[in-house]
């Protein structure tokens, strides 16, 4: 069974510094799929970047990267030059595979997620 | 292209009710996944549809129900309502095969059972 775990219940940041957000994770396969989404107080959730687990480089998009270490099972996700807007809960996801295919392989387990504060 | 629309975002029900919600995915994504957000339970995953078939379940009682259309709308069913059932309903969709794999959100729907 696949497992999330995100050990920061709470952050507090000061606004443009950099801040990394936790994440190991547990699981036998070796194809698999790691996703980050953040969700704002309105509740929508908001996919900020992904990694395959075949993937040899790691994540890049805009601010956000993913400190993808496989061999430690980790998948921290690093955002640079934090803004007041970044404050919300993150949430890092596992995916059974690391492309979609047509077996039913969308299932993401989440884990309890990081409340992320930016401090003006 | 818009994004995953869910409709309605609020509802308020009564215990032993029941409910449909509505998900239309991002064109030309033919997945969509269900999830529910609690304060104590996180983010469960229900169910997921892709070419109107449900190709996984989630551990929740038969209670809850889904299905998809051809068009790749889906809906999912929640019949005879619980306090417990409180809670955000989240519906997400993707490319499936040829896609990079993420997986879109819509904003949600609140219930609200009393």
């Amino acid at each position: 069974a696949q497992k999330i775990t995100q050990t920061q219940p709470g952050m507090f940041v000061q606004e443009k510094e950099a801040v990394t957000l936790d994440c190991t994770y547990d699981t036998s396969d070796q194809s698999y799929g790691l996703f980050w989404y953040k969700q704002p107080s309105s509740g929508e959730m908001i996919f900020l970047i992904y990694q395959g687990s075949y993937d040899e480089q790691n994540a890049t998009e805009g601010r956000y990267s993913l400190n993808f270490q496989k061999a430690r099972k980790s998948a921290n996700l690093v955002i640079s030059a934090s803004q007041l807007g970044d404050s919300a809960m993150y949430f890092c996801a596992m995916r059974e595979a690391s492309k979609p295919t047509n077996f039913g392989n969308e299932k993401l387990t989440f884990g309890t997620g990081t409340r992320l504060t930016i401090i003006p | 292209k818009a994004g995953v629309t869910q409709t309605p975002r609020y509802l308020i029900k009564t215990r032993g009710q029941q409910v449909t919600l509505s998900c239309s995915p991002i064109s030309g994504h033919r997945s969509v996944s269900w999830y529910q957000q609690t304060p104590g339970q996180g983010l469960q995953f229900l169910f997921e549809y892709f070419s109107e078939t449900q190709r996984n379940k989630g551990n929740f009682p038969g209670r809850f129900s889904g299905r998809q259309f051809s068009n790749s709308r889906s809906e999912m069913n929640v019949s005879t309502l619980e306090l417990g059932d409180s809670a955000l309903y989240l519906c997400a969709s993707t490319q499936r095969v040829g896609g990079t794999g993420e997986q879109y959100f819509g904003p949600g729907t609140r219930l609200t059972v009393t």
